[in-house]
């Protein structure tokens, strides 16, 4: 069984910059969430998708978006971004919509903003 | 909207000793409480979750327990080892579809 899987584990990039973080979810899995860890804080929700569409977001701004392909891997996508973006991008599948259910994370993706 | 709220920030036991880690949540319709634990550089794992039809879960050394009248549950883990120094992470559901919100987390250090 392959567990999540997410790419890239590191980078940086300058302010008004764009990104593109992926993740591959487990195996039998249909729903990825992703959320925004800040150093020492826990993860907040992005948002969540379920069988290639957008099931719930949390309270990020629509320059935060996302896709979910047929393989059920994700992109999160990051546009014109701010100091305040730098954090640990978690990404997480589980099998059913809903948050009620165990979630499988990834190693995360940790982006820098300079 | 939903907040979780979790105490202490920081937590240190000597090996052998118990911890408890306590979260309180506002939305009374919140009806499943998992507790991930996160070791440095690693990804959170979940270690223990109760639903809100029973009012204590128990997995070994780990123990959880709800209180719904006071929104209120906690994690108990008994015999601490070195290798529980971590942080853990309460969570309840948020308001929107798919939304976990985590407490600030507490960071556990047993001192062998």
């Amino acid at each position: 069984e392959t567990g999540v899987t997410q790419s890239p584990t590191h980078l940086i990039k300058t302010r008004g910059q764009q990104v593109t973080l992926r993740c591959s979810s487990q195996s039998g899995h249909n729903t990825v969430s992703w959320y925004q860890q800040a150093l020492g804080q826990g993860p907040q929700f992005i948002f969540q998708y379920y069988r290639e569409e957008e099931n719930g977001r949390g309270n990020f701004p629509p320059r935060f978006s996302g896709l979910q392909f047929p393989n059920y891997s994700s992109e999160l996508n990051v546009n014109a971004l701010e100091l305040d973006d730098s954090a640990l991008y978690l990404c997480a599948s589980s099998l059913g919509q809903g948050n009620t259910g165990e979630l499988f994370f990834g190693e995360g993706s940790r982006l820098t903003v300079l | 909207g939903e907040n979780v709220e979790q105490h202490p920030s920081t937590l240190s036991v000597q090996e052998g000793d118990s911890a408890v880690i306590k979260c309180t949540y506002s939305d009374s319709a919140s009806n499943y409480f998992p507790w991930y634990k996160q070791e440095l550089g690693k990804r959170p794992q979940l270690i223990i979750d109760i639903r809100s039809n029973v009012g204590e879960k128990k997995d070994q050394r780990i123990a959880v327990t709800l209180n719904k009248t006071a929104k209120h549950f906690s994690l108990h883990i008994t015999e601490t080892q070195p290798e529980d120094s971590a942080v853990y992470f309460c969570a309840a559901p948020g308001g929107s579809q798919g939304n976990l919100i985590f407490g600030k987390g507490t960071k556990l250090s047993v001192k062998p």
